[in-house]
């Protein structure tokens, strides 16, 4: 099993909708989760950053952290054109310096 | 402007020839890190740095030796390369007191061995 999941997609959703992108993790002792979206051929990009259970809203995004049941989420409201891009999640490993990465979720938002 | 700078942005070698990629930050970081992502598996760690003169193995670490003689520069030496290290490099940083905090990237480094 993979250590951090993610539907690879692509994920399509029509412009002004809600896109939601969910990742899960197979570490108990995973302590802190990043969502970084990508272009392509370009660097990650950090979109938002959650380390306890419950929701963290920015702007149109809105990550969703559930430890019990191990997964992360990120909510994309007003989905924009501009969206189209793979969605990576990152998780890190309680005293360590290790990240993980998922492979990504490509996002295609149609205008 | 903070950033990570990698250079070069492009680099096509043959193999076997030595070459390395410098890496360079400008936020004062104390730690640094090399990955190497390909289609499919996404990002994987080469090597990290905690601070300067402490490296350590990522997932991926062989074929590829790094330095950190000074806090700012983590360059990534290839010192035979081959066909399968062709693939897009990022170095990354980080700052803060904490394992925690989120990674920033440079823009990356495509490089093709032939």
């Amino acid at each position: 099993q993979k250590e951090v999941e993610q539907n690879s997609g692509p994920l399509s959703v029509p412009e002004g909708a809600i896109a939601s992108l969910n990742c899960t993790y197979s570490d108990r002792v995973s302590q802190s989760f990043f969502w970084y979206r990508q272009y392509s051929g370009k660097s990650p990009e950090l979109i938002m950053s959650i380390y306890s259970n419950g929701d963290k809203e920015d702007g149109r995004f809105t990550a969703q952290l559930n430890k019990a049941s191990q997964y992360v989420s990120l909510l994309i409201r007003d989905s924009q054109p501009s969206d189209s891009a793979t969605y990576l999640c990152a998780v890190n490993i309680v005293g360590s310096y290790k990240y993980i990465f998922g492979t990504g979720t490509r996002l295609k938002v149609l205008a | 402007e903070a950033q990570v700078t990698q250079n070069p942005r492009y680099l096509i070698t043959v193999t076997g020839k030595k070459l390395t990629v410098t890496c360079s930050q400008n936020m004062n970081h104390e730690y640094m890190s090399w990955y190497r992502q390909d289609p499919g598996l996404g990002l994987r760690q080469i090597y990290y740095s905690m601070n300067v003169e402490v490296t350590d193995k990522g997932d991926v670490p062989e074929g590829y030796k790094v330095s950190r003689k000074e806090k700012r520069n983590f360059p990534l030496i290839l010192e035979s390369p081959s066909p399968n290290q062709t693939s897009l490099y990022f170095c990354a940083s980080k700052g803060g007191s904490t394992t925690n905090s989120p990674l920033h990237f440079g823009n990356g480094t495509r490089l093709t061995v032939t």
